[in-house]
């Protein structure tokens, strides 16, 4: 069965210090990967989807970054934290015949 | 400009009755929709779509509607326990080889026993 991890669950970072967060699936080839961030109060924001390696497209323009290095890999990056980075970040997957997509445990991010 | 919307963003219930969340999209060209599931501090569980195709889809306590003519779908929980207390957020997507999710800002249930 297919399984998706996210590192770390929490996070504290000072502003302008940097940024990696790490998505992984298991158990399927060739996934479609999604960042998404919900920011305090409100809904599920899409940052960046990749539909293969080193294909990355970006929803909206920010602060961050992401980079597909594996075909299961999800990579999202800052060089500098802003205090409007802080959020739950969640990454997912969904396989080409899937219809729904399948989403990682998140990772809170609080930048102080 | 927000193509999927929950305009309510929280909802009480009493246990054993039913719940109807709403959710409104303005993109016509959408093909599928989905309501996730959603605890704190957790990732969204899928917990039942619908494509375009159809106006109505049953899975247990589960049902979605859609109209599309008036660009609107629901989800009912009959009969609701303490146990759906959660974020519920729908969302709807394209055809196309991504596929990416567009979702609406959530609805708080609290089913109160």
């Amino acid at each position: 069965s297919q399984t998706i991890h996210q590192w770390p669950a929490t996070l504290v970072q000072p502003v302008g210090s940097p940024l990696s967060l790490e998505c992984t699936v298991e158990g399927t080839s060739n996934p479609n990967l999604y960042w998404y961030r919900q920011a305090a109060g409100r809904g599920l924001q899409l940052l960046f989807y990749s539909v293969g390696i080193g294909q990355i497209s970006s929803e909206v323009p920010q602060n961050l970054s992401a980079s597909r290095p594996q075909d299961r890999q999800f990579i999202l990056s800052s060089k500098k934290l802003l205090l409007s980075d802080s959020g739950f970040y969640l990454c997912a997957w969904r396989g080409d015949s899937d219809t729904e997509a399948f989403f990682g445990q998140g990772t809170r991010l609080t930048v102080v | 400009d927000q193509q999927v919307k929950q305009n309510s963003p929280s909802l009480s219930v009493q246990e054993g009755r039913i719940s109807i969340l709403n959710c409104d999209y303005t993109n016509s060209m959408f093909d599928y929709f989905l309501w996730y599931k959603k605890y704190p501090a957790e990732g969204p569980t899928f917990l039942i779509s619908i494509s375009s195709i159809k106006d109505k889809n049953e899975d247990g306590r589960f049902t979605v509607f859609l109209n599309k003519s008036a660009k609107h779908l629901s989800l009912h929980i009959v009969p609701s326990q303490p146990g759906d207390s959660a974020v519920y957020f729908c969302a709807a997507s394209l055809s196309g080889s991504a596929r990416q999710l567009t979702f609406g800002s959530g609805t708080q249930l609290t089913v109160l026993p």
